[in-house]
């Protein structure tokens, strides 16, 4: 069974671009969550979608957003990148919203200069 | 604010020794504390959990301890080896409401173990 895909694999972008970050979860996983990690503040949990619908949101600005489609394939959007913006963001997938195991892809590195 | 404080932030030991990472929660609520292991370039796998309802549980050289009194868990590596050799970050699930859990991470323990 294929894992979570993270598409791209990395990315560099300039201040004030927007990025568009795409992932695809296990199959049959119909929860998906966005985490960002950095060096400094470790894993922090960015939003969860489920059934095409935001379920939970961390605290971060609006600039971040995302979205689940029907086949439960979730992307995440930045605006107005700022270098603060740079890591590593990670999706993961689990059966349900529940306390189910959650998966994790490889995560796409994004650096903004 | 959720959260959970994992130390130490890194550790080092020789092949064969223990490795002990301690975690330490404030939200009586979280009911599920999962441990997960991060090579270079990898995303989280996800080691061993654990539910506030046993006091450990053990999987190969990898056991997590739980002591719901003082909100602390603890992962010990026995017989670690070089391959051992990965950041391992330890997590808290909690509800939030309205059907929606959360996990909280902590900041993670770089392990290294040498030969």
């Amino acid at each position: 069974k294929a894992g979570v895909t993270q598409t791209p694999r990395y990315l560099i972008k300039t201040r004030g671009q927007q990025v568009t970050l795409s992932c695809s979860p296990i199959s049959g996983h119909r929860s998906v969550s966005w985490y960002q990690q950095t060096p400094g503040q470790g894993l922090q949990f960015l939003f969860e979608y489920f059934s095409e619908t935001q379920r939970n949101k961390g605290n971060f600005p609006g600039r971040f957003s995302g979205r689940q489609f029907s086949n439960s394939r979730s992307e995440m959007n930045v605006s107005t990148l700022e270098l603060g913006d740079s890591a590593l963001y990670l999706c993961a997938s689990s059966l349900v919203p529940t306390n189910s195991p959650l998966h994790f892809g490889n995560g796409t590195r994004l650096t903004v200069t | 604010q959720q959260q959970v404080k994992q130390s130490p932030q890194s550790l080092i030991v020789q092949k064969g020794g223990i490795s002990i990472i301690n975690c330490a929660y404030e939200n009586t609520a979280f009911d599920y504390f999962p441990w997960y292991q991060q090579f270079p370039g990898k995303g989280p796998a996800l080691l061993i959990a654990i539910r506030p309802d046993v006091s450990e549980k053990k999987e190969g050289r990898f056991t997590i301890s739980f002591n719901k009194s003082a909100k602390q868990f603890s992962l010990h590596i026995m017989d670690s080896q070089p391959g051992d050799s990965a950041t391992y970050f330890c997590a808290a699930l909690g509800y939030t409401g309205a059907g929606s859990y959360q996990l909280t991470f902590g900041k993670g323990t770089k392990l290294s173990v040498i030969p």
